[in-house]
């Protein structure tokens, strides 16, 4: 069975500061998904990789396969970047599983 | 163009009531999935369409929960004899791709609450 486990749950910074959030994972992946909700539920797909680092804006995601770790960072935090981030991983081929994800808040 | 919609955004049903859920992808896309989030939860799988082939449907809570999608495009997750525990956000995605492994574009989901 595969897990997701994300870290940290919650996480509240100042405006401009670096985020950092950690999703790891138990079994082989064929590609582990960033995806963004808002308030009210809307899911926003981020980014989708299955190596190495990816970089939208002031997002930029990482994976390390023999770790079965990936971050997602946000530089230059900003207030809209408050939401709620989650962490997906797919395998066997349609199975995909979420973590529980991780709400940010970011004070002006 | 237009992204994922479903219908009702919210819906409130009597337990024991049946209630259809509508899910319209993005046209073209071939791969769909229903997902089921509680509140301050993860979304959960529950069913996974190519085309108009339901592949999997291990994550269907109970024989109450059934999904179709007769031709390949809009999809309806029905659940018959509502029960109180059913209550969440149901959301539907969509891909281009076959199976897991592409980008998935998600709906605003249906909010049921079952009193």
């Amino acid at each position: 069975k595969n897990e997701v486990e994300q870290s940290p749950q919650n996480l509240t910074a100042q405006e401009g500061e670096f985020i950092t959030i950690n999703c790891s994972y138990s079994v082989g992946i064929s590609a582990l998904h960033w995806l963004q909700q808002h308030p009210g539920g809307g899911i926003v797909s981020l980014f989708m990789l299955s190596s190495g680092k990816k970089k939208h804006g002031r997002l930029i995601a990482t994976i390390n396969i023999q770790e079965k770790h990936s971050s997602l960072h946000i530089t230059a935090s900003h207030p809209r970047d408050s939401a709620v981030y989650i962490c997906a991983v797919s395998w066997r081929d349609d199975k995909i599983i979420f973590g529980k994800g991780t709400r940010l808040h970011i004070l002006p | 163009g237009a992204g994922v919609s479903q219908s009702p955004r919210y819906k409130v049903a009597k337990r024991g009531q049946d209630v259809a859920l509508r899910c319209d992808p993005i046209s073209g896309h071939v791969s769909l999935f229903w997902y089921q989030q509680a509140l301050g939860q993860g979304p959960e799988f529950l069913t996974y369409f190519q085309n108009e082939a339901q592949l999997d449907k291990s994550g269907l809570p109970s024989d109450r929960f059934f999904a179709e999608r007769p031709e390949g495009s809009v999809s309806t997750l029905k659940i018959q004899r509502t029960q109180q525990e059913d209550s969440a956000v149901y959301l539907c995605a969509s891909s281009y791709v076959d199976g897991g492994a592409g980008t998935q574009y998600f709906g605003p989901g249906t909010r049921l609450l079952v009193l």
